[in-house]
């Protein structure tokens, strides 16, 4: 049972584009909501993270959207670059687990 | 600061075979995850230690095993290995908390 799906599996954007990344989950425990950046040949690393008593979150170019009735979040790049070019995994985590239930990840390619 | 470092890079296995992978975390992280991250699926949670102790365990058989000394370096054990435990091993290392840093992880080829 797969708990968080996200979508798409793969995304191809133009440089200056936005990329748009979903997902969805289905524990309504679930209070934490990390995404993570993996470059070939490197593991990933905590990109940006949101609560569900927010609404969205921005830092920089990435903004993460969060639909608590939905059950639903995404991940926004903005302005997006060639250096943005890597998977992208959305996670989440209920209080005291510590440990995060991943999606299937997002290979994005951003072409210059 | 050095991170997460975990050996080694590759390791190449016939079936049946044991494995054993390598972890040290950042200096003060106090607990060690494992992950399995095979192709198309995500990460998948094998392990998790803290100070010496196994906290958590993932949907994972027996044969997979690991510790964690007292410098809270870690290892992960593979007994009779299969063709599916091809996979990247990776390791994370955190002071129990949510944020999880991440090493490179090892890739098993199990031929």
């Amino acid at each position: 049972q797969q708990q968080v799906k996200q979508s798409p599996q793969s995304l191809i954007v133009q440089k200056g584009g936005i990329s748009i990344i979903n997902c969805a989950y289905e524990n309504t425990a679930f209070d934490y909501f990390p995404w993570y950046q993996q470059f070939p040949g490197k593991g990933p690393a905590l990109l940006i993270a949101i609560r569900p008593d927010v609404s969205e979150k921005k830092e920089g170019r990435f903004t993460i959207s969060f639909n608590k009735s939905a059950k639903q979040f995404s991940l926004h790049i903005m302005d997006s670059q060639p250096g943005d070019s890597a998977t992208y995994f959305c996670a989440a985590t209920s209080g005291g687990s510590y440990i995060p239930t991943f999606g299937r990840g997002t290979s994005l390619i951003v072409h210059p | 600061e050095a991170g997460v470092t975990q050996s080694p890079t590759h390791l190449i296995k016939t079936r049946g075979q044991q494995a054993t992978l390598r972890c040290s975390p950042i200096s003060g992280h106090t607990s060690v995850y494992w992950y399995q991250q095979a192709l198309g699926l995500g990460l998948q949670f094998l392990l998790w230690y803290d100070e010496g102790e196994e906290r958590n365990r993932g949907n994972f058989p027996p044969r997979f095993s690991g510790r964690q000394f007292p410098n809270y370096s870690s290892e992960l054990n593979v007994n009779a290995l299969e063709l599916e435990d091809s996979a990247l091993y990776l390791c994370a290392s955190s002071i129990q908390g949510i944020e999880q840093f991440f090493g490179p992880g090892t890739r098993l080829t199990v031929l």
